[in-house]
């Protein structure tokens, strides 16, 4: 069964400050990995979504990594800003039939002090 | 081009009622799913449709939940009988072909917060 731990739980940084969030996830078998954003109260917004062949994926400050091997993902932020400010979800979507089911972590709450 | 609409965005209900949560999804988009967020936890899997169609409901309690995405309007979760541990966030996500491919990321709605009381 594919378990995926985010760490760490929450995260407080001062404006400006390149962060890292970090993934684990237990079974390699994956399809890709996605990186949602959610606000409170709101939805989940894709970020960024990593085929399972690729290493990384880039949209504008945000870059993520993925290491199928060792399970794990990171999400880089860069010149953190007060609007980046929400919870930050990895998950992860099985290879073969039944794709559509992804696992989700917990996810990173994220604080940018202005 | 709107995107998932969720409806209510806030169900209260008590011991025993049933709620209904609504979900019409991205234009051109046939494929639904909904997922649950329990408070503490992350997003499980619940069920997988199409129009007309379950295609996946493994990850749906066995009783009291049924779900449909009938030809015309939007999909329906329907819980019947709710008890306080159902209280969640309902989450429906909709794409435009079966989930997996590269340029076919899920797109979530706002979700409907459901209390039981």
């Amino acid at each position: 069964k594919q378990e995926v731990t985010q760490i760490p739980a929450a995260l407080s940084v001062p404006e400006g400050e390149n962060l890292v969030l970090n993934c684990s996830f237990t079974d390699s078998a994956i399809y890709n990995l996605q990186w949602f954003r959610q606000d409170p109260g709101k939805g989940l917004t894709s970020l960024l979504l990593i085929q399972s062949s690729q290493r990384e994926q880039t949209s504008g400050r945000l870059n993520a990594s993925l290491d199928k091997s060792s399970g794990r993902s990171t999400l880089y932020i860069a010149a953190s800003q007060p609007g980046d400010s929400a919870t930050y979800l990895c998950a992860v979507s099985p290879s073969g039939a039944g794709s559509y089911q992804l696992t989700f972590g917990k996810g990173t709450k994220l604080s940018v002090i202005p | 081009n709107a995107g998932v609409m969720q409806n209510p965005r806030h169900l209260v209900r008590r011991r025993g009622q049933e709620a209904r949560l609504r979900c019409s999804p991205m234009k051109g988009h046939s494929h639904v799913y909904w997922y649950r967020q329990l408070p503490e936890e992350g997003l499980k899997f619940m069920v997988y449709l199409q129009k007309e169609n379950i295609i996946d409901e493994s990850g749906m309690p066995k009783e009291r939940f049924s779900a449909e995405f009938p030809k015309e309007g939007p999909s329906i979760l329907r819980i019947q009988q709710v008890v306080r541990g159902d209280s969640a966030a309902y989450f429906c996500a909709s794409s435009p072909r079966l989930l997996g491919g590269k340029d076919s990321p899920l797109h979530f709605g706002n979700g409907t917060r459901l209390t039981v009381t």
